[in-house]
């Protein structure tokens, strides 16, 4: 148990769904993070947020659209998604010490 | 941002020591040194963190020489549950998107 919880663990859709990934944080940290790592690859940052604000978007397609309503939660929209989407998405967060907080991860697959 | 250089993979045995090197030579005077462990369809988890010469913990090692472009992360008597993917990340971690993952290093450790 890291303190950072994620939902759900798994999820299958189709290309044409509109679904959400949920994360949760119960550190009291300021930073969050999504990472997708496909398979057999390094993990790709996508987003990150800083006290509720967006600092960095990774050249993410559209399809996938982030939202950090507070410090604890951050959720990533996903609609029209391509099978090459499907990975394993994770969360983190972490403080000014650097020490990331990961999830379980997401486990998508796009059909 | 610092990029890292670490081996594909490593092959080891029970009980042996392992020493895995990070390559980082455009490192800059704000970065700190941070490794982490990842096994399959789980997030990564926080090994050791440096700055330089030598950290100490309860799991592992890291070696900082004077000029830090590079860093050894060294887990002493390994055993079949530290076959994993291990990731050296460098970065001032007061700069958030600095949490980028490079392709670490896949280590199996056989009986």
């Amino acid at each position: 148990e890291t303190g950072v919880t994620q939902t759900p663990r798994h999820l299958v859709m189709g290309m044409t769904n509109k679904k959400s990934l949920k994360c949760e944080q119960h550190l009291g940290h300021n930073a969050m993070y999504w990472y997708k790592q496909s398979a057999k690859k390094p993990l790709e940052l996508m987003f990150v947020y800083n006290f509720k604000e967006q600092t960095e978007n990774n050249s993410v397609p559209s399809r996938f659209s982030p939202e950090c309503p507070n410090s604890s939660h951050l959720f990533l929209h996903l609609h029209t998604l391509q099978p090459e989407d499907s990975a394993l998405y994770l969360c983190a967060s972490s403080q000014s010490t650097g020490e990331l907080f990961f999830g379980e991860g997401s486990r998508l697959t796009v059909l | 941002l610092a990029k890292t250089t670490q081996p594909i993979s490593m092959d080891s045995y029970e009980g042996q020591e392992v020493n895995i090197t990070c390559s980082h030579n455009n490192i800059a005077t704000n970065d700190y040194i941070t490794w982490y462990q990842q096994f399959p369809s789980q997030g990564p988890r926080f090994i050791i963190q440096g700055y330089k010469t030598k950290v100490t913990n309860e799991v592992a090692s890291l070696f900082i020489p004077a000029d830090r472009k590079s860093s050894t992360l060294s887990l002493p008597r390994v055993s079949l549950s530290d076959t994993a993917v291990y990731y050296c990340l460098v970065g001032d971690w007061y700069n958030n998107n600095d949490m980028r993952f490079g392709a670490g290093t896949r280590l199996t450790v056989k009986p």
